[in-house]
Order: C-alpha cells, then structure tokens, then sequence
C-alpha cells in the first residue's frame, strides 16, 4: 500500500533562511508524488507534481523538490524564506488509479 | 483556470440536524471526493466518486452519506450532525490523477 511521512508536524526558520520540508514515501508502483499548501481557512493549492520525468521538479512561488528513488524521499524545499510562506504543507502520493494519499501536514512558520 | 465551489464557508448546526454540504466543479471532471480536516490527523477520504450516480466509501464513512445525481456536483450529507463531526470539509476533483486533485476553499463545520 502506498503511503507517506511528513517528518516535523511543524518547522519554524528566519525570514531568509533554508526552508526543507521532508518526506518519505512508501510505494509498490512507480509514485506520481505532490506537495500541497494550505494558507488558513482555505482549501490545498497544489505546489508541484513529480510524474516519473525530471526527478527534480519546481513549483510555484520558488519551491522545488527532489524525488531520490534511493532514499523514497520527495523533500520539498527553497532557498530563502518569505513571510508569506508560512502555511500548511502537505506531502502526497497516488495510492490507485485515482486515489491520492495525504501526510499528516507541515506547518511553516517564519521568523522575522 | 479549473475551479471547485463549495456552497458555505462556515456553518453551525445543531446536534441531530440534517446537513448537506455541496460541491460544484466546472471542469466535466468524473473523480470526486470528500475528505475531512482536523488537527494533527490532516486529510481523512470519507466518500469518493467515480461517476454519476456511484460512490465508494472511504476511510471514515461512517455518519456520512453522499449524493452524485449529475457529474459536476458531489453533496456531503450528515444524517444527524453529532459534535465530533465539528470540522473543516474539503471536496476535490480530478479527471487524470497525474495533474492532482483541485481543491474547493473548504467548509467549515461548527455542531453545537
């Protein structure tokens, strides 16, 4: 069955800073692999999809992640913090033809 | 650009009250699904959908039915609203599980 693991149920870094969101995936078919915000009361916005092309992929307002077959990692990251980044982030992996398994979230904070 | 509508945003019920939570989306798209949010369990599949007029039942169904009479709309119904089913309610679509789910803004549940 697949599944995912977000690592951190919330990381806090400086306005500035690295921001690196883990997860890890658990698939017995080749993954197609998500990475969701959520900013509060609001419904999930996609970031970026992994679809078995380049194993590095970006996404919008300045995230990318990278899928490490190896490792069964799909870490989502960016280079410098905005304060409007701060949000929920959820990892994602297709579970069937079209079913979509959810970790259990992220929250980002950011420092000023 | 692909849109999900959920009728509410917030709404309070009363314990034993009917609810209907509704979901319209404008991109023929046949895959529907209804999940439920809530602190530190993220998303939880209650009912999905494949097609007009057929559902499949999640990961916690139970308390809850749907309805799918014509393709774009989805309806979440709470057969006697109890006060653990206070929660955020988010409904997503997808024609192809390679592109994602699109997510609606979210309807927030209050039951007293």
């Amino acid at each position: 069955a697949q599944s995912v693991t977000q690592l951190g149920s919330h990381v806090s870094v400086s306005e500035g800073a690295l921001v690196l969101l883990r997860c890890n995936y658990s698939s017995s078919v080749p993954p197609y692999l998500f990475w969701y915000v959520q900013y509060p009361n609001q419904g999930l916005q996609l970031l970026l999809k992994y679809t078995s092309a380049a194993t590095l992929v970006k996404g919008i307002n300045g995230f990318e992640a990278e899928f490490k077959k190896s490792e069964t990692s799909f870490h989502l990251t960016k280079p410098s913090a905005h304060m409007s980044d701060a949000a929920e982030y959820f990892c994602a992996v297709r579970s069937s033809a079209s079913k979509i398994i959810f970790g259990s979230g992220t929250r980002l904070s950011i420092r000023p | 650009d692909v849109k999900v509508t959920q009728s509410s945003r917030y709404l309070v019920k009363r314990t034993g009250e009917k609810v209907f939570l509704e979901c319209v989306q404008d991109m023929d798209h046949e895959n529907m699904f209804w999940y439920r949010q809530d602190p530190g369990l993220g998303l939880r599949l209650i009912y999905f959908s494949y097609d007009v007029k057929m559902k499949e039942k999640g990961d916690i169904p139970e308390g809850y039915s749907v309805s799918r009479e014509k393709k774009e709309r989805f309806s979440l119904i709470l057969e006697s609203a109890s006060t653990n089913q206070t929660s955020m309610y988010l409904c997503a679509s997808f024609a192809e599980p390679s592109y994602g789910y699109t997510f609606g803004s979210g309807t927030r549940l209050t039951v007293v």
